[in-house]
C-alpha cells in the first residue's frame, strides 16, 4: 500500500518553462489537495478536488492550474515558472470530512 | 478570518521535560484541530485531532488541550524523547465540505539528550 505518490521529488526550472506535478493515491479517497510549505509560513493551499470531477481554488492558486484526471489522480501544472513558485509542494488524499490528510513525501521546486 | 496563529517558531526542552506548542485561530466556524509532526525530508503526518465537543483529548504522550471561548488549543508532549525532534503543525478547519486544512507557521521542536 503506497498511499500518496508524488513525482518528481527534485526540480529545477528556469524562469518561464512549464511543468506539471504529478500525484496518485491508492487509498480510494475522495479529496485531493496540492499544499505548498515555504519557511515561516506553514503550508497554503493552493487547489483542492473535493471529489471525482471537481476543482477549487484555495488560498494562493494564481500561477497554477490543476486536474483530477480520475480518482486515483491530481496534478499540478505551472504553466510558465516564477521563482516566487520555488517551494517543496506536497499533495495529500483524504477519506472524507472528518478524517485526516494523508500527504505524500513532497516535489522540492527551484525555479531559477 | 483565515488564519491560524501558532507559536513558538522554535522549541528546545531537554529530554523527558514537557514541550508546549500553541495555538490561535480567529474562524469560530472552524470545528476540526488536527495536529501533524513532519520529519525532515518527509511529508507532514496526522498527529491528534480534536473537536471543539471536549477540552482535551489524550493518545499516549500527546495531549492536545482545546479552549473554545479563548479560540486556542495547544499541543502538550510528554516525557519528550529526541525521537519527538520535528516541525509540528497546528491546523483547523470546518467539517462540512470539502476540509481545507488552515496551518500554523510550524514549530521545530529540539529535544536535547
Amino acid at each position: 500500500n503506497a498511499g500518496v505518490t508524488q513525482t518528481p521529488k527534485f526540480q529545477v526550472l528556469k524562469t518561464g518553462q512549464s511543468m506539471t506535478l504529478q500525484c496518485a493515491q491508492d487509498m480510494n479517497h475522495n479529496s485531493m489537495y496540492w499544499y505548498r510549505q515555504d519557511p515561516g509560513m506553514g503550508l497554503r493551499l493552493i487547489y483542492y478536488s473535493a471529489s471525482e470531477g471537481t476543482t477549487d481554488k484555495g488560498e494562493v492558486p494564481n500561477g497554477y492550474n490543476v486536474s483530477r484526471l480520475n480518482k486515483r489522480e491530481f496534478s499540478l501544472r505551472l504553466e510558465s515558472a516564477a521563482p516566487s513558485q520555488t517551494s517543496v509542494y506536497f499533495c495529500a488524499s483524504q477519506r472524507g470530512s472528518g478524517f485526516g490528510y494523508t500527504f505524500g513525501s513532497g516535489t522540492r521546486l527551484t525555479v531559477v | 478570518q483565515q488564519q491560524v496563529k501558532q507559536s513558538p517558531q522554535s522549541l528546545i526542552v531537554q529530554k523527558g521535560g514537557i514541550s508546549i506548542i500553541n495555538c490561535a485561530y480567529e474562524n469560530t466556524a472552524f470545528d476540526y484541530f488536527p495536529w501533524y509532526q513532519q520529519f525532515p525530508g518527509k511529508g507532514p503526518a496526522l498527529l491528534i485531532a480534536i473537536r471543539p465537543d471536549v477540552s482535551e483529548k489524550k493518545e499516549g504522550r500527546f495531549t492536545i488541550s482545546f479552549n473554545k471561548s479563548a479560540k486556542q488549543f495547544s499541543l502538550h508532549i510528554m516525557d519528550s524523547q529526541p525521537g519527538d525532534s520535528a516541525t509540528y503543525f497546528c491546523a483547523a478547519s470546518r467539517q462540512q465540505g470539502a476540509q481545507k486544512l488552515v496551518f500554523g507557521q510550524g514549530t521545530r521542536l529540539t529535544i536535547n539528550p
